[in-house]
């Protein structure tokens, strides 16, 4: 089945600095790459999402970039605040399938 | 819309008991998914249905069952509760056309099996 894995398992960033989380997956035919945040004691939530034919997606402060060949793919933080320490998943389509796999997530802790 | 609704929020079983996690969900998505959540280990997927009266397994569905006689309703069956069970279970829906977009979760159910 699919593997994906994430790195670091947990981050601190001084407010205002970028925060960068990586992903690996192992399914080439994978082709839907999201990023849901979770808060302590809340659901995940989608931030953002990347499909295989886009290399690049930005919306106002997060971004997210997937390199295929290197079957990884990022979420970029810029201007952090405090509102965004949380856990962040990353996952990856199961390709021909109707689920996804999600990797164990990380700890952003923004330190004001 | 209220969305995806889970109840109950909390519950304690004992080892050996039932009970039934219930999920409903108001925005006529086809497809329906229960993960579970422990500490650190992300989201693992129990089982997902792609409309009424279909149901597959996830990831790790031994201890638990599923049933989808409506599009709305997708409850999750514990039988025999084992402490292994102690998680936080979320159900979530997406849209009828795709897996590949947004899926929205309920609120969440954490149960403990002492």
């Amino acid at each position: 089945g699919e593997n994906v894995e994430q790195h670091p398992s947990t981050l601190s960033v001084q407010e205002g600095d970028s925060a960068v989380i990586k992903c690996t997956y192992s399914d080439s035919a994978s082709n839907y790459f999201p990023w849901y945040k979770q808060e302590l004691g809340k659901r995940p939530q989608l931030i953002i999402d990347i499909r295989s034919n886009v290399g690049e997606k930005k919306d106002q402060r997060i971004a997210v970039t997937l390199n295929k060949t290197a079957k990884h793919f990022s979420l970029h933080i810029t201007e952090t605040q405090p509102e965004d320490s949380a856990v962040y998943f990353c996952a990856a389509t199961l390709y021909g399938n109707n689920r996804l796999a999600f990797g164990k997530g990380n700890q952003v802790v923004v330190i004001p | 819309n209220a969305g995806v609704t889970q109840t109950p929020k909390f519950r304690i079983l004992k080892i050996g008991q039932s009970m039934t996690l219930q999920c409903t969900q108001d925005m006529n998505h086809n497809y329906m998914y229960w993960y579970r959540q422990d500490p650190g280990m992300g989201l693992k997927l129990i089982y997902y249905s792609v409309g009424a009266g279909i149901t597959d397994k996830g990831e790790v569905p031994n201890g638990y069952n599923v049933s989808r006689s409506t599009t709305e309703d997708f409850p999750l069956r514990l039988e025999l509760a084992a402490p292994s069970q102690t998680s936080v279970y979320f159900c979530a829906s997406s849209y009828p056309q795709s897996s590949t977009g947004e899926l929205f979760f309920g609120e969440g159910s954490r149960l403990t099996v002492l």
